[in-house]
C-alpha cells in the first residue's frame, strides 16, 4: 500500500511568487491534514479535510494560503504571494478513522522563500 | 489550549547508553499521546502511542507510559543505537477533537559510536 506522497520535495521561490504544494493521501482515507514546521519550531496544524469539505481551518495563518481538495482525493495548498516567513516544511497526513486513529504523514515539502 | 512541552536538544549519547526524553502535556480533555520520529531525510513516523492513563506504548525498544497524575509521557530506551539518531516529537490529540495533532518542539538525538 502506497503511503502519503507529497510533491515537490523541495521548492525555492522568491518573495511575492506563488507556489502550489500537492498531497496524495493513502487511498481510502477520508481525512486529510496539513501541518507545517517553520524555522525549527513546533509542527503546527493548518487545516483538516473530511473528503472534499474543510472540517477545520483554524490553523491557516492568513488569506495568502488556500487549500483545496476537489473530489476528495488529493489536496493542494497554494501560497500566494509567498513571504519570507512562509519558509519551512509542510507536512500532509491522512487517516481513516477520525476517532483517535493514527495519522500517516508524508515526507514533507521543504519550502524556501528568498 | 492544549500544549506539549518536551526537553530541548540536541541530545548526544554514546551507543548503548540509556535514553530518556521528557515530555509533559496540558489538555482539557482526555488526550491520546504519541511519540513521532523523523529520521534524516524522511517523513514523520509514528513511533508509539497510548490512549488512556497507565497505558504503555512500546516499539523498537522504545517505551513510554501515559501518566495522568503527572501529565507526562516520557520516552525511554535502554540501549540506543546509531540508527536511532533522529528528531523525536511528543504529541497529543484530544478525544473531543481528533481533528488535529498538537506537537512538542522536537528533540534532536545524535548517537555516536
Amino acid at each position: 500500500e502506497a503511503g502519503v506522497t507529497q510533491f515537490p520535495s523541495h521548492s525555492v521561490i522568491e518573495k511575492g511568487q506563488t507556489v502550489t504544494l500537492r498531497c496524495d493521501p493513502i487511498s481510502g482515507h477520508d481525512n486529510l491534514y496539513w501541518y507545517r514546521r517553520v524555522m525549527g519550531k513546533e509542527i503546527k496544524f493548518l487545516l483538516h479535510f473530511v473528503k472534499e469539505s474543510k472540517q477545520d481551518e483554524s490553523g491557516m495563518p492568513n488569506n495568502r494560503f488556500l487549500a483545496e481538495r476537489t473530489g476528495g482525493t488529493y489536496s493542494t495548498l497554494k501560497v500566494q504571494p509567498a513571504e519570507l516567513e512562509d519558509s519551512g516544511v509542510y507536512f500532509c497526513a491522512s487517516s481513516q478513522d477520525r476517532r483517535g486513529g493514527e495519522q500517516y504523514f508524508g515526507p514533507g515539502t521543504r519550502l524556501t522563500v528568498t | 489550549g492544549d500544549s506539549v512541552t518536551q526537553m530541548e536538544g540536541p541530545v548526544t549519547l554514546s551507543e548503548e547508553a540509556f535514553l530518556t526524553i521528557n515530555c509533559t502535556y496540558t489538555a482539557t480533555g482526555y488526550p491520546s499521546l504519541f511519540w513521532y520520529v523523523q529520521y534524516p531525510g524522511e517523513g514523520l513516523q509514528l513511533l508509539l502511542k497510548a490512549t488512556k492513563a497507565d497505558d504503555k506504548g512500546s516499539n523498537k525498544g522504545f517505551e513510554a507510559t501515559y501518566r495522568k497524575e503527572t501529565t507526562s509521557f516520557h520516552l525511554e530506551k535502554g540501549s540506543v543505537q546509531v540508527s536511532d539518531s533522529a528528531v523525536y516529537f511528543c504529541a497529543l490529540s484530544d478525544r473531543t477533537s481528533y481533528d488535529k495533532v498538537i506537537f512538542g518542539p522536537g528533540t534532536s538525538l545524535s548517537v555516536i559510536p
